[in-house]
Formats: C-alpha cells, sequence, structure tokens
C-alpha cells in the first residue's frame, strides 16, 4: 500500500515570508497524481496544487510551488509571502493514476502564521 | 452550484446508538466518496460510489458500517451500534470522473460518549 509521510507535524513562519512543508511518500508505481490540500478551521479540505508524477517541470499556482522530486519520492511545498489566511493544516496526498479511487493522505503539517 | 453538503454537522450519540449521516454531492458529479478523519492523523478512505454502484470498501468499512447512494444522488452512512472509537469527522467529497479533483464537504464531527 502507498503510504505519505509529512515529518512536520507544526510549522510557523513570519507574514511575508516563504515557508516549505515536507512530504515524502513510497509507491512501486511509476503513474501517480500528487496533491496538497488545505484543512482551515471551518474544516473544509480545499485543493492547493496537485502535479502529475510524468510531468517534470514543478506545478505552480500563485503563491503555492511544489518541488517534485520523483527518484526521491519527495513533494515539498512552499508557499510565498505568507498571508494570514494561509494558516491551516496541510495535508499531502497520493492518488493512483491506474486505479485513481482513493486518496492516501499523510498526516498533516498545522501551519501557523505569525503576523 | 453550493457545493458538497453534509449534515449534521455535529452528532453526539450514546454509545450503542444507530446515527446516519447524509452527504448531497455536486449535482454533476458522478463519483462520491467517504473518509473518516480522527485526530492528529489525515483523512483515511472508506468507500466509493460511481452513481449509485458503490464499488469499492475499504476494510476500515466494518459489518456495523453501511452506505447508500440511492439514485446516484445523495448519500447516506450509518452507522449501527456506535462504539468509542467511531468518534471522527466523517467527510464526504465528490468528482466528476476519476481524473479530476475531488470537492470535499466540510464534514460531520461525531461524538460516541
Amino acid at each position: 500500500a502507498q503510504t505519505v509521510t509529512q515529518s512536520q507535524p507544526e510549522m510557523s513562519v513570519q507574514e511575508a515570508e516563504t515557508v516549505t512543508l515536507s512530504c515524502t511518500y513510497d509507491t512501486s508505481e511509476s503513474d501517480y497524481y500528487l496533491f496538497w490540500y488545505k484543512q482551515p478551521p471551518s474544516r473544509q479540505m480545499i485543493l492547493v496544487i496537485r502535479q502529475e508524477a510524468y510531468k517534470q517541470q514543478n506545478a505552480t499556482e500563485n503563491r503555492f510551488s511544489v518541488n517534485f522530486q520523483k527518484a526521491a519520492k519527495s513533494f515539498s511545498l512552499k508557499i510565498s509571502d505568507s498571508q494570514l489566511g494561509d494558516a491551516a493544516m496541510y495535508f499531502c496526498a497520493y492518488r493512483s493514476a491506474r486505479t485513481g479511487n482513493q486518496f492516501y493522505f499523510g498526516t498533516g503539517t498545522s501551519l501557523t502564521v505569525i503576523p | 452550484d453550493t457545493g458538497v453538503s453534509q449534515d449534521p454537522r455535529h452528532k453526539i450519540t450514546k454509545r450503542g446508538q444507530n446515527v446516519t449521516f447524509r452527504c448531497d454531492p455536486i449535482s454533476e458529479h458522478n463519483r462520491l466518496y467517504w473518509y473518516r478523519q480522527t485526530l492528529g492523523q489525515g483523512p483515511e478512505f472508506l468507500t466509493y460510489f460511481q452513481n449509485e454502484a458503490q464499488l469499492e470498501k475499504s476494510r476500515l468499512l466494518s459489518d456495523r458500517f453501511s452506505a447508500e447512494r440511492p439514485k446516484g444522488s445523495f448519500s447516506t452512512l450509518e452507522i449501527q451500534r456506535t462504539e468509542q472509537g467511531d468518534s471522527a469527522m466523517y467527510l464526504c467529497a465528490s468528482s466528476q470522473g476519476w481524473n479530476y479533483g475531488y470537492t470535499f464537504g466540510s464534514g460531520t464531527r461525531l461524538t460516541v460518549v
């Protein structure tokens, strides 16, 4: 079974600074998708960014970008110009391209943004 | 499009009681998923529907759990004879096809006392 590991239970960042959240995963598949989801106190999981494993180019969405290292099975999220509204739990998730029926989530990183 | 709706938002029940949760997906989404999230953990997959057919169930879904999606619209998740270990957030998500991202609801938080 696929496993997703987030080794940073908590992180903090000064407003307007940059922070990187780490994620590693284990899989024997070559084709898959990786995601970062944000879960604010309102509890709704919100998709932040998505990466297809076959793409070498790292995904970017405004202030959010990823560093995808396929050989190392690493998928980190960089948040630039951090804002107070970025404070939330962040979950890294894996989904197989072959079956695609379920996500495998990490345990999450709680991000605090300091004004 | 009002997103994925879940009801109730909170449920407190006594051990041994039955509870039922409802999920209303985005109307054009044919796939619906249930996940369970316990404190300090990421969501764990429970089951998945394509239209009205339940196509996959996790081994986490014991025989006390049953899910339905009549007519491929809303879905219900029932837990019979609740146990304290069932206390968790139950998340519903929907998608249009498998190659699209999920849209999650805000979840139902269950507390078994």
